[in-house]
């Protein structure tokens, strides 16, 4: 079965760069969620997007933006990054954004910065 | 409030052991999911089971089990027969009506099975 795709899989930047992460969902699935997994930490919640629109907004900096576009898939983009931006960077799909649906997650992209 | 509390930090028992990982929860919702995901060392989070707030039904799939009891606000995970692919960092997360779109995840259990 098709699963979640991000890439790219690793990046390495240096501070104040930018980077763009991207999220592509499982087929038909409407719903996007951006998490960030920091070293020895558990997965905290960004951003999703529900059909095209912002659904809901967690602990996201305002150096970070994301947007989902019409074939549902989605873009983190990070400006002038931190040492601490370094981490696990997940995105999770699932079918609606409703309570009982499952998020799927995908392999995640590995950001360094140096 | 809402929180996932998995007490034990680290696990580790020889294979073919069985094993528990414990998992309790905090909601003021009704409408609730609990989930277990599965974080192996090549850092993916894989989906193991999710469970609704109406269904107290223990679950069975091979060699992992699920005991969910809402008296005690827990929802504790049982590998039978251990192996060392099982060797992996473990999440127990909430879902809850009133905060639909985040999934909360508890610390992590970090489970090493010894051959």
């Amino acid at each position: 079965a098709a699963g979640v795709i991000q890439s790219p899989r690793h990046l390495i930047k240096e501070k104040r760069e930018t980077a763009t992460l991207k999220c592509y969902p499982i087929p038909r699935h409407d719903t996007v969620y951006w998490y960030q997994q920091g070293p020895g930490q558990d997965p905290q919640f960004l951003i999703s997007f529900y059909e095209k629109m912002q659904s809901d907004k967690g602990s996201i900096p305002d150096r970070f933006s994301a947007q989902q576009f019409s074939d549902y898939h989605s873009e983190l983009n990070m400006s002038s990054l931190e040492l601490g931006d370094s981490a696990l960077y997940f995105c999770a799909s699932s079918l609606e954004q409703g309570v009982g649906e499952t998020q799927y997650f995908g392999p995640g992209t590995r950001l360094l910065v140096l | 409030a809402q929180k996932v509390t998995q007490a034990q930090t680290e696990i580790s028992v020889v294979e073919k052991e069985d094993v528990t990982l414990d998992c309790v929860y905090e909601t003021r919702d009704t409408t609730y999911y609990l989930f277990w995901y599965k974080q192996p060392p090549s850092g993916e989070l894989v989906f193991l089971i999710r469970r609704n707030s109406f269904d107290e039904q223990n679950e069975i799939s091979g060699r992992y089990s699920w005991n969910f009891q809402k008296s005690t606000s827990s929802f504790n995970f049982t590998i039978t027969a251990s192996q060392v692919v099982d060797s992996a960092v473990y999440f127990c997360a909430l879902r809850q009506d009133s905060s639909a779109s985040k999934i909360i995840f508890g610390s992590g259990t970090r489970l090493s099975i010894r051959p």
